[in-house]
């Protein structure tokens, strides 16, 4: 089946301590993101990607990194920098055709203990 | 600034009710709007989106959304709710400029009573 998958669905780090997250999709798309979301605030985009080694800033980018070396890959990594980590993040991508619909994974679930 | 709106954080329905859920934009220009949903600790689906035409879009589960340009909103409606349309709906908009960065509200939370 195609879809997006990330891993693991519960994480949880320890304050200090860089930590990635996996996002992996198989529907051949170009573009990929990273939302950031808390409750009452909607999601809240991280970084994206529109094509292989390339992507820019978000709304929410600080304390944040991301890489894109595969297509079908797009890591976050939460960095020490990241001030209130604590959140429910959710990996999306689209065909990359302006105006299309982004498909979303089942999300991780960050916790800082 | 460019933007999405839900004014409602919380609604609650009786199962078998209808259901309106409110969405507004600002935008310069007409944007693609879209409706989400999603169940607790899981990803968004979506329901139905909205590019251009006919302002009536119907969607999956029984939800259809209209698009009013003279009062900028993308209300989501379904005419009888069933106990698993309880989940958070959310409401996003693009611009044609945008590629692809989706801007949400912040969601309403549907809760169906029996």
């Amino acid at each position: 089946d195609g879809g997006i998958t990330q891993s693991p669905k519960y994480l949880f780090r320890k304050e200090g301590q860089n930590v990635t997250l996996s996002c992996e999709q198989n529907l051949n798309h170009d573009a990929m993101y990273w939302y950031r979301q808390d409750p009452g605030q909607g999601l809240r985009l991280i970084y994206y990607s529109q094509i292989v080694n390339d992507f820019q800033k978000g709304d929410i980018a600080e304390g944040y990194s991301v890489s894109r070396e595969k297509k079908e890959s797009f890591p976050l990594t939460v960095t020490s920098a990241q001030k209130n980590p604590t959140a429910f993040y959710l990996c999306a991508s689209s065909p990359g055709v302006r105006g299309t619909e982004a498909f979303f994974g089942q999300g991780t679930r960050l916790t800082v203990v | 600034a460019q933007s999405v709106t839900q004014p409602d954080i919380h609604i609650t329905v009786s199962e078998g009710a209808s259901l309106e859920l409110r969405c507004n934009y600002s935008y310069g220009a007409t944007p693609y709007l879209f409706w989400y949903v999603q169940s607790p600790g899981q990803g968004l689906q979506l329901l139905l989106k909205y590019f251009s035409g006919d302002t009536l879009v119907q969607g999956i589960k029984g939800f259809e959304a209209e698009f009013k340009r003279s009062q900028s909103s993308f209300n989501l409606r379904k005419p009888s709710v069933h106990w698993s349309d309880a989940a958070e709906y959310f409401c996003a908009g693009l611009t044609t400029d945008s590629w692809g960065k989706l801007q949400f509200g912040a969601g309403t939370q549907v809760v169906v009573t029996p």
